[in-house]
């Protein structure tokens, strides 16, 4: 199975920009970046996702290297809503589109 | 609005007495996930409906069965619960298997289990 690494914790600021890494780097030419968030207490929301191409929607951007052996998930202006557990996950995009969750990063927002 | 949705949000049961947890979709999605997901973990997949089509993933263990009687609705049967299958049980729905947009999963709030 492919693989992701992320930080287990990052902090940010209120209203500041949010930078989250993720390392794939035995990312096949067909899988999918996807991102997903978990709030305390509730179940996983997706957040984006992307394949070769940055992406952006109304929740966060994604910027995905060149070589796709990286991807960053980009908050643009952090809120205090948006401390959560962040998932990077490889989506296959094959027969089985299992999402196989990692550890994810704590992201703690400061007011 | 279009939602998963997950009854109990909280559910008790004693040690080897089964129980059911169950899991109902407005999306009219064909695919109807359940994962577990224990206290500071991510959530682990056991297994997974194509509309009528089960699969189990390997590490899941036989304690645990599903069903999924029509479109809507899926259940997650715990056959002899123990202690370390308290969890929280996340249901998930997806359109399809092709990548991308197709695959994204639309969770419900999820069910706390606890074995006394």
């Amino acid at each position: 199975d492919a693989k992701t690494t992320q930080p287990n914790s990052m902090e940010s600021n209120e209203e500041e920009p949010v930078h989250l890494p993720c390392n794939h780097s035995t990312i096949s030419g067909t899988d999918y970046i996807h991102w997903y968030r978990q709030l305390p207490s509730q179940g996983p929301e997706y957040v984006i996702h992307g394949l070769t191409s940055n992406v952006n929607n109304r929740m966060a951007s994604l910027a995905i290297a060149e070589d796709r052996k990286s991807s960053t998930l980009i908050l643009h202006r952090a809120t205090l809503r948006d401390a959560a557990v962040y998932y990077c996950i490889l989506d296959y995009g094959g027969s089985q589109g299992n999402l196989i969750f990692g550890k994810g990063t704590k992201l703690s927002v400061k007011p | 609005d279009a939602m998963v949705i997950q009854n109990p949000r909280y559910q008790v049961t004693q040690f080897g007495k089964p129980v059911t947890l169950s899991c109902s979709q407005t999306l009219n999605h064909n695919v109807m996930y359940w994962y577990q997901q224990k206290s500071s973990q991510a959530p682990k997949l056991l297994f997974h409906y194509y509309d009528k089509d089960f699969n189990n993933e390997a590490d899941t263990p036989d304690n645990f069965q599903s069903r999924r009687p029509n479109t809507s609705f899926c259940f997650l049967d715990i056959r002899s619960p123990g202690l370390g299958d308290a969890a929280m049980y996340l249901c998930a729905t997806s359109r399809d298997y092709r990548g991308g947009i197709y695959n994204e999963q639309f969770f419900g709030p999820g069910t706390r289990l606890t074995v006394l």
